[in-house]
């Protein structure tokens, strides 16, 4: 049974600086990993989505690294800012089914607070 | 991007009643939908799997009396949750699957 887990859990740094939250997990038999963005009470929004083919993928100031051998992706966030407090979830779509629609198992995700 | 919405936003109920959710794709027809709860501090965990016209598949633990699902057309998927008990309060979420999965808003069950 495929199991994510995420490092920090919570995460509190100064406006401005650069981080790196992780995520692993324990089949690396993935179709493709996703990060997701979660604001208090709201759904999920999409942030970056890596196939398993891909090593990284970035969108302004993110970038998504994928090493899917050790089972393990980084979510980058260049320069920080207030408003990229939020949860992030690392999820991962498993290739048992040969590319038919799976459900996502998801890492309990990171609190990151940006502080003015 | 493709769009999910879903309804209510928040409900609370009594103990024992049945409450409905509806998750729609607004501008995209999805074939299937997924179910999702999440507890507090605990990580989003798929409840089922929902295919248009068929029957939904469970995951393990998830009793599928109590959580009826059903997916009657290629943007309408509903969760109802029969004889709420507290234990079944959280945060639902669906999704709706085209090439990727896109999520709705969820819904907040509390029950008293």
């Amino acid at each position: 049974k495929q199991e994510v887990t995420q490092i920090p859990a919570a995460l509190s740094v100064p406006e401005g600086e650069n981080l790196v939250l992780n995520c692993s997990f324990t089949d690396s038999a993935i179709y493709n990993l996703q990060w997701f963005r979660q604001d208090p009470g709201k759904g999920l929004t999409s942030l970056l989505l890596i196939q398993s083919s891909q090593r990284e993928q970035t969108s302004g100031r993110l970038n998504a690294s994928l090493d899917k051998s050790s089972g393990r992706s980084t979510l980058y966030i260049a320069a920080s800012q207030p408003g990229d407090s939020a949860t992030y979830l690392c999820a991962v779509r498993n290739s048992y089914s040969g590319g038919g629609a799976d459900g996502l198992t998801f890492g309990k995700g990171t609190h990151l607070i940006i502080q003015p | 991007g493709a769009v999910v919405s879903q309804h209510p936003s928040w409900v609370i109920c009594k103990s024992g009643t049945s409450v409905k959710i509806e998750c729609r794709s607004l501008d995209f027809q999805a074939t299937t939908m997924f179910w999702y709860r999440q507890f507090p501090k605990q990580s989003l965990m798929l409840m089922a799997t929902s295919n248009e016209g068929s029957k939904a598949t469970y995951e393990q633990g998830v009793e599928k009396d109590k959580f009826l699902i059903n997916h009657a057309s290629l943007t309408l998927s509903t969760l109802t949750v029969t004889s709420a008990h507290p234990e079944d309060s959280s945060f639902y979420i669906c999704s709706g699957y085209q090439g990727e999965q896109y999520f709705g808003p969820g819904t907040r069950l509390t029950v008293t």
